[in-house]
């Protein structure tokens, strides 16, 4: 079956642009996770969304960040005002989202690549 | 808090010759652990858990890991490394009733013929 999709693969800004990046989790799967992975940081969480639970936003780093999920599916991460240290990796994950499951596993997108001119 | 330590950036094998990658953990409850592989560029994919079920977790392409909770350790080997195994490998760790995952640093695997 499909699995988790991202869109651009690639997008390259200018300093003090607004982005949007997108995540189509696999059919079904209630959670979905954003990560961000860059050479200086290695791999950070961002932001979980469980069902019509408050996200956990505990990793975004500063308020420029934000993301939102719609209709329990596709999710944006937006970044706005995007500085040159923003440049990194995105990553998108679902997960069934099983109630009391720390062992859902979760399932990867390809990842947006950003870079911040 | 939890988090996870890979020893060493990068580890070179020979085809055909061991594989092992270490992870150690730190976690204030009992901890979920797991190991992804990426390939370049590509997403992270799961070689396998551990779930308190069983110390020793076989996962995909015969990799395993044992869960030592005395050296708060859960590396990773494969008896035989392929070509194909050349990528990098992530251990990472939740804690239970958490959902996100806490990542080590990676290491990258190198395979020579």
């Amino acid at each position: 079956g499909a699995g988790v999709s991202q869109s651009p693969s690639n997008k390259v800004t200018e300093k003090g642009k607004d982005v949007e990046l997108r995540c189509d989790p696999i059919s079904g799967h209630t959670a979905l996770y954003w990560y961000r992975q860059s050479l200086g940081q290695g791999l950070e969480f961002l932001i979980y969304f469980q069902g019509n639970s408050a996200p956990d936003k505990s990793g975004l780093p500063s308020d420029r960040f934000s993301a939102e999920r719609t209709g329990g599916s596709v999710s944006t991460l937006t970044i706005q005002r995007t500085q040159q240290e923003d440049s990194a990796v995105y990553l998108c994950a679902s997960s069934l989202g099983v109630a009391g499951g720390s062992t859902d596993t979760q399932y990867f997108g390809p990842g947006t690549r950003l870079t911040v001119l | 808090a939890q988090s996870v330590t890979q020893l060493g950036s990068h580890v070179s094998v020979s085809e055909g010759a061991l594989v092992l990658l270490r992870c150690n953990y730190s976690s204030s409850v009992p901890p979920y652990l797991f190991w992804y592989v990426q390939y370049p560029n590509q997403g992270l994919q799961l070689l396998l858990k551990y779930t308190s079920a069983a110390t020793l977790v076989k996962g995909i392409n015969d990799f395993e890991a044992e869960f030592k909770k005395s050296e708060t350790s859960f590396h990773l080997t494969k008896p035989s490394a392929h070509m194909s195994d050349a990528a990098e490998y992530f251990c990472a760790v939740s804690a239970t009733g958490f959902q996100k995952l806490v990542f080590g640093t990676g290491t990258r695997l190198l395979v020579s013929p």
